[in-house]
């Protein structure tokens, strides 16, 4: 089945503590990026990726790395989290970026509800 | 800065009645706007618009753009209980800094009641 897996579905952490958030896609998909969804703001762009070793910052960047080293894989580091980071986070896919004309849109994963505290 | 406003924040209907969920933009090299509705879970695609004045529908879904406007809509008619869900509007660029982006509006809260 072609999907976007995120992991993991929920996690609280303390103020500090380094996490990663994993994001996989198995449609050979050159496009991904990140998301963090908050009440009142909608989904905001974090990080994006074109390809294998292209990324680049999106609208909210500041606290956040990522990687993409395989074309299948593009997780979110979080290198010292803050609980102004507590947040829905979505990993989402496309065959091409945005600017391509995709005509089936952006497959998304099922969210990871991140607590800091 | 690209910037995308969707209006009402939120609406409230019974069943059987018809809604429209607007989405104006204002976006670098804009190339194409979507439509998502989101349950309690991740998003799911409904339409993508290019060109303007050409109406998509599925079902009893449709959407339409007016790129000389700036905005689309997205009508629901007959809505069911099953249309409650956050309705996401999107917009991509197609150049400079725009290339990657993918800017969200704050989304349209729909609740139908029976």
């Amino acid at each position: 089945e072609a999907q976007v897996t995120q992991n993991p579905r929920y996690l609280i952490t303390v103020t500090g503590k380094k996490l990663t958030v994993t994001c996989s896609q198995n449609m050979n998909h050159e496009y991904m990026s990140w998301y963090r969804q908050d009440p009142g703001l909608g989904l905001r762009q974090i990080y994006y990726s074109m390809n294998v070793e292209v990324t680049d910052k999106g609208d909210v960047p500041e606290g956040y790395k990522v990687s993409r080293k395989e074309k299948r894989n593009f997780p979110l580091i979080l290198e010292s989290p803050s609980p102004n980071q507590t947040s829905l986070y979505f990993c989402a896919s496309s065959l091409k970026p945005p600017s391509a004309l995709v005509p089936y849109g952006y497959t998304f994963g099922s969210g990871t509800r991140l607590t800091v505290v | 800065e690209d910037k995308v406003v969707q209006s009402p924040l939120s609406l409230v209907v019974h069943e059987g009645d018809t809604v429209t969920l607007n989405c104006s933009y204002e976006v670098t090299n804009f190339r194409s706007l979507l439509w998502y509705k989101q349950e309690k879970k991740a998003p799911t695609f409904l339409f993508m618009l290019t060109s303007s004045g050409i109406e998509k529908k599925s079902g009893r879904l449709s959407s339409i753009l007016d790129k000389k406007e700036l905005f689309s809509i997205l009508n629901i008619t007959a809505t069911q209980t099953g249309d409650s869900a956050v309705y996401l509007c999107a917009v991509g660029g197609a150049g400079g800094t725009s290339y990657g982006k993918l800017t969200f509006g704050q989304g349209t809260i729909l609740t139908v009641h029976p």
